[in-house]
């Protein structure tokens, strides 16, 4: 696998189940970002993380939680999500510093 | 308030011709500016990028011009083609080294 990947490419969801988005990057990266991206509108930047530790959270509320467990890997636990979560969940990764970012082909998500 | 604004949703082009996407920002303390390109099903690809110490860079067919009193950068794209029919989304980039997109572009390339 080259670049950044991302599993499952597709998620339907209920209100009160719990689920796990998997983000890795192939690219000798050391950081990583996860980003929402609503119909019509820009991507929003949820969560960075730099050399495994976390460096940006957005006001993102706390039903969604990431985890970077080591500098390839980025996850994001989903709990109790409402239908308004409903989007395109895109994982990136850049090298710290640069303005340059890689994404991965990202995650439908669909709340019920 | 959009920091980084696409003002125009759609463009079509006949293939041959230019394609000019526009893309304006309101915040003076970006320094870099990218562009990026993205299939249905896909995530976005990075096209092209500019520092704000330029006003012009290139890369084969593709152009990115920056005029910082006005705040606004542009990408051409010449000659156009099919393949290049995406949404393509214009970001910007200051001091924290994060990028704050645009809303995107539909560009259609007509055979």
């Amino acid at each position: 696998e080259t670049g950044v990947t991302q599993t499952p490419r597709h998620l339907v969801m209920g209100m009160t189940n719990k689920k796990s988005l998997k983000c890795e990057q192939h690219l000798g990266h050391n950081a990583m970002y996860w980003y929402k991206q609503s119909a019509k509108k820009p991507l929003e930047l949820m969560f960075v993380y730099s050399l495994e530790e976390r460096v940006e959270n957005n006001s993102v509320p706390s039903r969604f939680s990431p985890e970077c467990p080591n500098s390839s890997h980025l996850f994001l636990h989903l709990h109790t999500l409402q239908p308004e979560d409903s989007a395109l969940y895109l994982c990136a990764s850049s090298l710290q510093g640069s303005e340059t970012q890689y994404f991965g082909p990202g995650t439908r998500l669909l709340v019920l | 308030d959009q920091q980084v604004k696409q003002n125009s949703p759609s463009l079509s082009v006949q293939e041959g011709r230019i394609s000019i996407l526009n893309c304006d920002y309101t915040n003076s303390m970006f320094d870099y500016f990218l562009w990026y390109k993205k299939y249905p099903a896909e995530g976005p690809t990075f096209l092209i990028s500019i520092s704000s110490i330029k006003d012009k860079n290139e890369d084969g067919r593709f152009t990115v011009f920056l005029n910082k009193s006005a705040k606004h950068l542009s990408l051409h794209i010449v000659p156009s083609q099919p393949g290049d029919s995406a949404v393509y989304f214009c970001a910007a980039s200051g001091s924290a080294r994060q990028l704050t997109f645009g809303s995107g572009t539909q560009l259609t390339v007509l055979p």
